[in-house]
């Protein structure tokens, strides 16, 4: 099993550009997330999704679009993109059953807009 | 939402113990998480507590007080390779499986 992936690993775009990410796991779970992670902040929801085809805001959602057409993979859409949105960029995806919930993390998207 | 407070760095000795404090407050607790994130690379999953007391995993356990609020993580002989970002997380309840994070403790272990 490849677990969480994430593509890109690493993107640089321009003020006012657009991008997709692609998160895909294998695990057949139910629940994957969209985190921002920032120096001295920690990691930030920014939307979530508790099933195929439903999506739902976290804590900081404004800027992003999400999508979750099929179970095993969950689109974050960046429709313009500010400097503000240079972070590195985690997905995360957890399973409904088993007694911890824990979150299994992709590898990361390293952006950067200029 | 929480407030989740946890140190920003450590130092220690190759072969020591560290403990790295978390404090947070929340309406409704379930679930206190450790994560461990190395450098560059993604969190991975350390250890879970929901209730009082402590839980052992080799190395490393952890311990939590739910009416204070409060967990610590134990890192037991130290080795080069726990030098990483230790994260706190919380969940509460009926909140789809949310977490919260801290921002995270950098531990660096030297020789």
């Amino acid at each position: 099993n490849a677990g969480v992936t994430q593509t890109p690993k690493f993107r640089v775009l321009k003020t006012g550009q657009s991008m997709t990410l692609l998160c895909a796991q294998d695990m057949n779970h139910e629940y994957m997330y969209w985190y921002r992670q920032d120096p001295g902040m920690g990691l930030r929801l920014i939307h979530y999704s508790v099933g195929e085809g439903t999506t739902a805001k976290g804590e900081v959602p404004d800027g992003y679009n999400v999508s979750r057409l099929k179970k095993q993979n969950f689109l974050l859409g960046l429709e313009s993109a500010a400097p503000s949105q240079t972070s590195v960029y985690f997905c995360a995806s957890s399973s409904a059953g088993g007694p911890h919930h824990e979150q299994f993390f992709g590898p990361g998207t390293r952006l950067t807009v200029l | 939402g929480q407030n989740i407070d946890q140190p920003t760095e450590m130092t220690a000795t190759e072969g020591a113990i560290v403990q790295i404090n978390c404090t947070y407050q929340t309406s409704g607790f379930n679930g206190l998480f450790w994560y461990q994130q190395h450098a560059g690379e993604a969190p991975t999953f350390l250890s879970y507590n929901v209730l009082d007391g402590l839980e052992e995993k080799g190395r490393f356990s952890s311990f939590l007080s739910r009416s204070k609020g409060y967990s610590y993580l134990l890192l037991k002989e130290l080795q080069m390779k726990d030098s990483a970002s230790y994260l706190c997380a919380v969940r509460e309840v009926g909140n789809d499986y949310k977490l919260s994070f801290g921002a995270g403790t950098t531990v660096t272990v030297r020789a």
